[in-house]
């Protein structure tokens, strides 16, 4: 089945600067690629996804890339703010019905100011 | 919006008790799931279910059944809970057409 592994397990950067989380998976049928955020007391929530068939995508200061042929797919925020401050996890899945997410353990960004 | 709703936010129980998890969604999603979170191991998921009274093991579902009688409400059951229940356990459901997932708030559970 597929596997996601997640890197760092902690980040911390100053205000202003740029944050990269890195996953990588197994399954090579997999083609759904989302990001969720979770801050504080709440459920993840999702912030980005990205499917196979592009290699990046960008939403004002969030950006994900996607390299299908070494498996591995990225996180990008530029400017951090302190309001980014929260656990990131990234997953992977088939895009079929039967099938569930398989989640990343997860990254802790602190961004102090 | 969508909205999954977990029945409680917090809980404590005690060792050998049988514990329910409700949750509920409210967008007619056919899929949904729980996941156990725990620090340092990520979200692991539990349970999941694709339709009405359709269940499928996840990577973790010993200690664990559920009950999906209704496309919008799906329960997690400890049947005699343990101490190394104790943790954060989330639910989702999944449209379909997209294959996006949205998350509920969570439910703290304390096994004593």
């Amino acid at each position: 089945g597929e596997n996601v592994e997640q890197h760092p397990s902690t980040l911390s950067v100053q205000e202003g600067d740029s944050a990269v989380i890195k996953c990588t998976y197994s399954d090579s049928a997999s083609n759904y690629f989302p990001w969720y955020k979770q801050e504080l007391g709440k459920g993840p929530q999702l912030i980005i996804d990205i499917r196979s068939n592009v290699g990046e995508k960008k939403d004002q200061r969030i950006a994900v890339t996607l390299n299908k042929t070494a498996k591995h797919f990225s996180l990008h925020i530029t400017e951090t703010q302190p309001e980014d401050s929260a656990v990131y996890f990234c997953a992977a899945s088939p895009n079929q019905a039967g099938t569930a997410l398989i989640f990343g353990k997860g990254t802790t960004l602190s961004v102090s100011s | 919006d969508v909205k999954v709703t977990q029945s409680s936010r917090y809980l404590v129980k005690r060792t050998g008790e049988k514990v329910f998890l409700e949750c509920v969604q409210d967008m007619d999603h056919e899929n949904m799931f729980w996941y156990r979170q725990d620090p340092g191991l990520g979200l692991r998921l539990i349970y999941f279910s694709y339709d009405v009274k359709m269940k499928e093991k996840g990577d973790i579902p010993e200690g664990y059944s559920v009950s999906r009688e209704k496309k919008e409400r799906f329960s997690l059951i400890l049947e005699s809970a343990s101490t190394n229940q104790t943790s954060m356990y989330l639910c989702a459901s999944r449209e379909l057409a997209k294959n996006i997932q949205y998350f509920g708030a969570g439910t703290r559970l304390s096994v004593l």
